[in-house]
């Protein structure tokens, strides 16, 4: 299994904390993507990352803020968190060279529910 | 309408039942993935086509990039295949992002 770890696997919490989830690779891939995935739809990009500091804004993005520092670390934050954005957030990644015309790896997803 | 249409949404079968998930899709691609989502689980790749046809195990992928068709099959099914299946395309432009389907939700019983 690719090295991908999302932490925290659960969260629940109230609206208008801020809230970040992280996702950790050990493959050095340049690609790191988060998604969400909501009952209804397929899973949908928020924002994604084409290397350090590197970052671009996916169809789903308001509300969240991304960063990444080192390559292996890619996060997410909700600023003031809503209901609305109660949902499951996979983290993904693809190789260095390929982006997704190669295979894709997902983490275990963090599960996030917004009081 | 979405890119990626998935069909059957829900699909019961008996153990050891042939099972066929289909995809279709309107836009060029360059690639097509199929993954696996077991209930309160990670998303697992299984394949990644580009034409023809891959076999892994239980598991058969084919795909006709004419038609923009690609089905996902699965012989002898078995419990443990009781999952959701997701069928996901790269863009013949744009190769950063995957434009997913909304599954396939699939229970096998004994």
């Amino acid at each position: 299994d690719a090295g991908i770890t999302q932490s925290p696997r659960h969260k629940v919490t109230e609206t208008g904390t801020p809230v970040t989830l992280r996702c950790h690779q050990t493959e050095n891939h340049r690609y790191m993507y988060w998604y969400r995935q909501d009952p209804g739809h397929g899973l949908r990009l928020i924002h994604y990352s084409y290397g350090v500091k590197d970052t671009d804004k996916g169809e789903v993005s308001d509300g969240y803020s991304v960063s990444r520092s080192k390559t292996e670390d890619f996060l997410l934050t909700l600023e003031s968190a809503t209901s609305s954005q109660t949902s499951v957030y996979f983290c993904a990644i693809s190789e260095s060279q390929g982006r997704f015309g190669t295979e894709a790896f997902f983490g275990q997803g963090t599960r996030l529910t917004v009081v | 309408k979405n890119e990626v249409e998935q069909s059957p949404q829900n699909l019961t079968a008996q153990e050891g039942e042939f099972i066929t998930i289909n995809c279709s899709y309107s836009v060029g691609i360059s690639a097509l993935h199929w993954l696996q989502q077991h209930p309160g689980g990670g998303i697992v790749s299984l394949f990644m086509l580009s034409s023809g046809k891959k076999k892994h195990g239980r598991l058969i992928a084919t795909i006709n990039i004419q038609e923009k068709h690609s089905s996902l099959h699965i012989t002898a099914s078995h419990p443990r295949d009781s999952a959701v299946y997701i069928c996901a395309v790269v863009g013949a432009y744009n190769t950063d992002k995957l434009i997913f389907g909304t599954g396939t939700r699939l229970q096998v019983f004994p």
